[in-house]
């Protein structure tokens, strides 16, 4: 059991470039999550889903979209890279039903 | 608006001597809260947690937590702190039906031998 996926583990990106952090999950779980971490602040949410086909924002949702085709997968996307997006990025989820978010072990992400 | 407030930024505790980090919390409703630990590099793991019932809850680890309604408070405690426990913890309040969790700033516990 895998539990949660997240790809690339590193990435440095150039200012203005575009990617996706993966995220899948083997767990059949219907809520997910993308935080990302930076020192003295906490986790911040980005974007949350409750199912497939449903997303939402989060905390800090400017910059990053997301999609939700299927219960397994929710990647984040970047738009146009920015040095502010530097950060490390957890995706988490969950069977909702207060069991607790299952986290997958990050992406660091620089931006140059 | 949800938020959790973790007031201790680092905390140093001898190895063999007890723990507690402070956790206060602000939500309208009865709150889902759990703790969860980060060790460096690494993702975030489920302590324990708490939604109902009994207010002191058994964690892993040897860890415990007391829910204090009249506090808005969610304390995390060791009776006595090994090594291994050096990592930097998180309590979060679960909101909107749990469907998102929001995190305190975290507190990072440094252990001397």
């Amino acid at each position: 059991n895998a539990g949660v996926t997240q790809t690339p583990k590193f990435q440095v990106l150039k200012t203005g470039q575009s990617m996706t952090l993966q995220c899948a999950q083997d767990m059949n779980h219907e809520y997910m999550s993308w935080y990302r971490q930076d020192p003295g602040m906490g986790l911040r949410l980005i974007h949350y889903s409750v199912g497939a086909g449903i997303t939402d924002q989060g905390e800090v949702p400017n910059g990053y979209n997301v999609s939700r085709s299927t219960t397994e997968d929710f990647p984040l996307r970047l738009l146009s890279a920015a040095p502010s997006q530097t950060s490390v990025y957890f995706c988490a989820s969950s069977s909702g039903q207060g069991l607790g978010y299952t986290f997958g072990s990050g992406t660091r992400l620089t931006v140059v | 608006a949800q938020s959790v407030t973790q007031p201790d930024i680092h905390i140093t505790v001898s190895e063999g001597a007890s723990l507690e980090l402070r956790c206060n919390y602000s939500y309208g409703a009865t709150p889902y809260l759990f703790w969860y630990v980060q060790s460096p590099g690494q993702g975030l793991q489920l302590l324990l947690k708490y939604f109902s019932g009994d207010t002191l809850v058994q964690g892993i680890k040897g860890f415990e937590a007391e829910f204090k309604r009249s506090q808005s408070s969610f304390n995390l405690r060791k009776p006595s702190v090994h090594w291994s426990d050096a990592a930097e913890y998180f309590c979060a309040v679960g909101a909107q039906g749990f469907q998102k969790l929001v995190f305190g700033t975290g507190t990072r516990l440094l252990v001397s031998p």
